[in-house]
C-alpha cells in the first residue's frame, strides 16, 4: 500500500505567498525526503529530516516531522514562478527497504 | 561533475517487442536505483544494485524486466516482451550512501503501442 501521501494534490498561489504542502505516511520511518520535479525533467533532492529531528531549514524551505502523527509539511516561503514543479515526499522505512514515494502536489506560482 | 544520465529520452514501441534502456550513474556512486511512475500514479521503486549486485529487486513487476549492471558502473534494464502496461517514465538514481539523498536522472518515457 502507499506509504506517502501528499495533500493538497495540486495548489495554485501568487508569487510571493508561501506554499505549505502535506506528507502523511504509514510505518515507522528512518527518515523522510522531499524532492522537486520540473516538468520533463527528473526529480531534485531538496531536504532530507531523519526520523529524530523535529524541523529543518534550507534557504525558503521549512520542513517538519511529527512521527507520532506520521506527517511531515514542506513550507516554501516568498514562492516565485520558479518554484512551479511537482513537490514528491519519500519515505525510507525502518529497515532495509527502499524509498517509497507519494503521488506529488503539483504547485503553480503565478506571477 | 556530470550528474545522472538516461538513454533515450523517449521510446515509442510496438507492443511484444523489446527495449533496453540505459542509466548511467554519478562517477563513484555505488548504489543504483531504478524506479518507474505510471501516469497518474506514483513513483515506484523497482529495484537497487550495490555496485554490480543486486541488493534488493522486490519492486521488479515481473521476469520480463532484467536490470543488469556488469562492472558496476552503468546499468541496463530491458524489457522483454513490452507490454502496454509498461508505459510510463523509468528513472534512474543514484547515491553515495545507502537510503541517503539519491540523485536523478530525466527519466525515458516509454510508449508502448
Amino acid at each position: 500500500s502507499q506509504q506517502g501521501e501528499e495533500d493538497p494534490q495540486a495548489l495554485s498561489i501568487q508569487e510571493g505567498e508561501n506554499a505549505t504542502m502535506n506528507c502523511s505516511y504509514k510505518t515507522s520511518i528512518n527518515n523522510l525526503q522531499w524532492y522537486r520535479q520540473n516538468s520533463g525533467r527528473g526529480l531534485v533532492h531538496l531536504i532530507l529530516i531523519r526520523s529524530n529531528e523535529r524541523e529543518k531549514h534550507s534557504g525558503r524551505l521549512r520542513v517538519t516531522l511529527d512521527t507520532s502523527k506520521k506527517s511531515s509539511s514542506l513550507l516554501i516561503t516568498a514562492s516565485r514562478a520558479a518554484d512551479t514543479a511537482s513537490y514528491f515526499c519519500a519515505t525510507v522505512p525502518s529497515g532495509n527497504t527502499p524509498l517509497v514515494f507519494g503521488k506529488g502536489t503539483r504547485l503553480s506560482v503565478i506571477a | 561533475e556530470a550528474g545522472v544520465t538516461q538513454f533515450p529520452s523517449h521510446s515509442v514501441i510496438e507492443k511484444g517487442q523489446t527495449v533496453t534502456l540505459r542509466c548511467d550513474p554519478i562517477s563513484g556512486h555505488d548504489n543504483l536505483y531504478w524506479y518507474r511512475r505510471v501516469m497518474g500514479k506514483e513513483i515506484k521503486f523497482l529495484l537497487h544494485f550495490v555496485k554490480e549486485s543486486k541488493q534488493d529487486e522486490s519492486g521488479m513487476p515481473n521476469n520480463r524486466f532484467l536490470a543488469e549492471r556488469t562492472g558496476g558502473t552503468y546499468s541496463t534494464l530491458k524489457v522483454q516482451p513490452a507490454e502496454l502496461e509498461d508505459s510510463g517514465v523509468y528513472f534512474c538514481a543514484s547515491s553515495q550512501v545507502w537510503h541517503n539523498e539519491q540523485f536523478f536522472g530525466p527519466g525515458t518515457r516509454l510508449t508502448v503501442l
